[in-house]
């Protein structure tokens, strides 16, 4: 298998501009999820998709953040007019659903974000 | 919500040396993980390990689901095995997304 794969690797934007991250599950995995991590922090849940469908959001995830799985294999989130404290690394895990690693995450690289 | 508590936050350790790393969960969950997050950010699977004990080189994890807590073990350390150890729990009931401890930053010293 090939792993998680995640572009761009680094993002830097100015505040109030748009930025669009695109993850690539492993091939089959049919769950895909985003997490946001700060720094000296652990990694906290955003939402996630059970192939095309988006079954769970965190409160996190404010108005502006918005996430797609059209076909139910990439995976696009976006954040609309990015505020200084959207800066954190973005990172995306994708799980299979069977016997007996149910549900185990595989996490890829991650996309840094830094608002300026 | 879930508390997951990891400790000791910071562990400097001689190459070679031995460590046990632990977390603590507040409630019953389905899944526990533990990762290596190396310098470039990258989150390593080491375990999935909802119970039991597992080995795998020279590491190895035990949980003990009905009084909530993991081991992580790491014998033989050596310099690569630096950077930041999170577990990770999924509850029974909710959502199946991972929530993180803070981590135990390691580093392993020539």
């Amino acid at each position: 298998d090939t792993g998680v794969s995640q572009n761009p690797r680094h993002k830097i934007t100015k505040r109030g501009q748009n930025v669009t991250f695109r993850c690539d599950p492993i091939s089959e995995h049919n769950r895909l999820y985003w997490y946001r991590q700060t720094l000296g922090q652990g990694p906290e849940f955003l939402t996630y998709f059970q192939n095309e469908a988006q079954l769970e959001k965190s409160r996190l995830l404010s108005d502006r953040f918005s996430a797609e799985r059209p076909k139910g294999s990439f995976s696009t989130l976006e954040i609309q007019r990015t505020e200084q404290g959207d800066s954190a690394m973005y990172l995306c895990a994708s799980s299979p659903v069977r016997v007996p690693t149910l549900y185990e995450q595989y996490f890829g690289p991650g996309t840094r974000l830094t608002v300026t | 919500g879930i508390q997951v508590e990891q400790s000791p936050p910071d562990l400097i350790l001689q190459e070679g040396a031995n460590s046990t790393l632990r977390c603590n969960f507040s409630d019953s969950v389905n899944n526990l993980q533990w990762f290596h997050q190396n310098p470039w950010g990258q989150l390593i699977n080491l375990f999935y390990i909802p119970s039991g004990t597992k080995q795998n080189g020279r590491l190895s994890a035990t949980t003990v689901a009905t009084e909530r807590y993991s081991l992580l073990y790491i014998s033989s350390s050596q310099t690569t095995d630096s950077g930041v150890y999170f577990c990770a729990v999924e509850l029974q009931t909710g959502a199946n997304n991972l929530f993180f401890g803070t981590g135990t930053r390691l580093t392993v010293i020539p």
